[in-house]
């Protein structure tokens, strides 16, 4: 039971455009969320997060919307950068400081030159 | 402070050999977590706890698997008798009173 899905495992974007990346989840008791970022053979590392009271939180280039009625969010990076290629990971807790995150298989996110 | 240190990055091991992982937390975070990455997957949670005390564990987590962290500091994570299907990725993650979770880079099993 896949209860946070990214339903697309890679993307390509060209160095400078938007890169958008889509989350959806079926838990609705869920309301906190997170990416993560993974470079090959490094542990993930944390992005940036939203509240569910949010539909919104921006972080330099890194911006995420929450639709809470969809049970939908994105990563947005503008502009991408060629260090921005690596796995993008969803995560979702049940409550901020909830010590159990269920992630998403990942998205592959390309930059290219 | 390095961030955290899971050893060792490689073990390969028979079907049936137990194993046992370590990790080091950042010193002062309270908090310890594992998780588990198979191929394709996100990270998958296992176990955490918060100084000394194990608070959850996951239904992945078999009789097989046990978990401690003696005083509150490094952790170890055993497997006993071994199968295949425990080749994965094992993730340690620390933090501070839940806010903010650090990985180390992981410790990659396989099981022959």
């Amino acid at each position: 039971d896949q209860q946070v899905k990214q339903n697309s495992p890679s993307l390509s974007v060209q160095e400078g455009r938007i890169s958008i990346l889509n989350c959806d989840y079926t838990n609705s008791m869920f309301d906190y969320f997170l990416w993560y970022k993974k470079y090959p053979a490094e542990g993930p590392t944390f992005l940036i997060s939203i509240s569910s009271i949010k539909d919104k939180n921006e972080d330099g280039r890194f911006t995420v919307f929450l639709n809470k009625s969809a049970k939908h969010l994105s990563l947005h990076i503008v502009p991408s950068q060629p260090g921005d290629s690596a796995v993008y990971f969803c995560a979702a807790s049940e409550d901020f400081g909830n010590e159990k995150l269920t992630f998403g298989t990942g998205t592959r996110l390309t930059i290219i030159p | 402070d390095t961030g955290v240190s899971q050893n060792p990055r490689h073990k390969i091991t028979k079907r049936g050999q137990n194993v046992t992982f370590r990790c080091d937390p950042i010193s002062e975070h309270n908090r310890l977590y594992w998780y588990r990455q198979t191929l394709g997957q996100g990270p998958e949670f296992l176990t955490y706890f918060q100084n000394e005390a194990q608070l959850e564990k996951s239904r992945l987590l078999s009789d097989r698997f046990s978990a401690e962290r003696p005083k509150g500091s490094f952790s170890t994570l055993e497997i006993q008798r071994t199968e295949q299907g425990d080749s994965a990725m094992y993730l340690c993650a620390s933090s501070l009173s839940g806010y903010g979770y650090t990985f180390g880079s992981g410790t990659r099993l396989t099981v022959v």
